[in-house]
């Protein structure tokens, strides 16, 4: 299957500080990527679509001042929690979709920890 | 009424035998239909995606489709500790859509 690569693997912050996370489509170019968060236990939640060469599309409930997203070109999308709280803690997941079915793949995911 | 739902379980079975998850959604547009698996801690991982009526078999997976029940199902044979984990069903209309997942179904494989 394709390869989707997310760094940091893990970061911890203090509160107030901003976090950049990278999500990379390995051999596939991904004009949309996706962003998903998941607390412990807890289902995968849609945060937002990434769209190279325009505009996130935020998910209802989302702040888009908060979780930057800019989809810099078709192999790379950046989520940046700024201002980050600890209730921003979670596990930050992206996926890409590889073809016109839906079929997406997904990065390894990033634990953020904010102190 | 969720677009995509699942049991969460947990489901337990004895190693070796079958295990079937199921998984029902509300959109009748829906088009691909996929089944992943997260193990705790990680991300997900596709195990299988069908597209049409029936089933499609894969190793020891089989995915099932009744687009006329809204219904797609996973079953696993001669199950394995190794299998233990949360399966999420997903579905989609299609395109580059976004996908919608289920909350997973927890499957535990007993020794």
């Amino acid at each position: 299957g394709a390869v989707v690569s997310q760094h940091p693997s893990r970061v911890i912050c203090k509160s107030g500080t901003s976090v950049k996370i990278e999500c990379r489509s390995l051999d596939f170019q991904a004009t949309t990527m996706f962003w998903y968060r998941q607390f412990p236990k807890k289902s995968l939640m849609l945060m937002a679509t990434s769209n190279e060469g325009s505009k996130a599309t935020y998910e209802q409930g989302v702040e888009k001042d908060k979780f930057l997203i800019n989809h810099a070109s078709l192999t790379l999308s950046t989520l940046t929690v700024t201002s980050a709280h600890p209730e921003d803690s979670s596990f930050y997941i992206c996926s890409a979709p590889t073809s016109g079915d839906g079929t997406q793949y997904f990065g390894p995911g990033t634990r953020l920890l904010v102190l | 009424q969720k677009e995509v739902e699942q049991n969460s379980g947990p489901l337990s079975v004895p190693e070796g035998a079958i295990a079937s998850l199921n998984c029902t959604y509300s959109d009748r547009g829906s088009q691909s239909f996929f089944w992943y698996r997260q193990y705790s801690g990680k991300s997900p991982e596709l195990i299988m995606s069908i597209y049409s009526n029936g089933d499609k078999e894969d190793g020891r997976f089989t995915a099932q489709l009744n687009k006329a029940s809204q219904y797609v199902s996973l079953l696993i044979r001669d199950s394995q500790p190794s299998d233990s984990a949360t399966y999420l069903c997903a579905v989609s209309t299609g395109g580059y859509q976004k996908v919608t997942f289920g909350t997973g179904t927890k499957l535990q494989v007993i020794p």
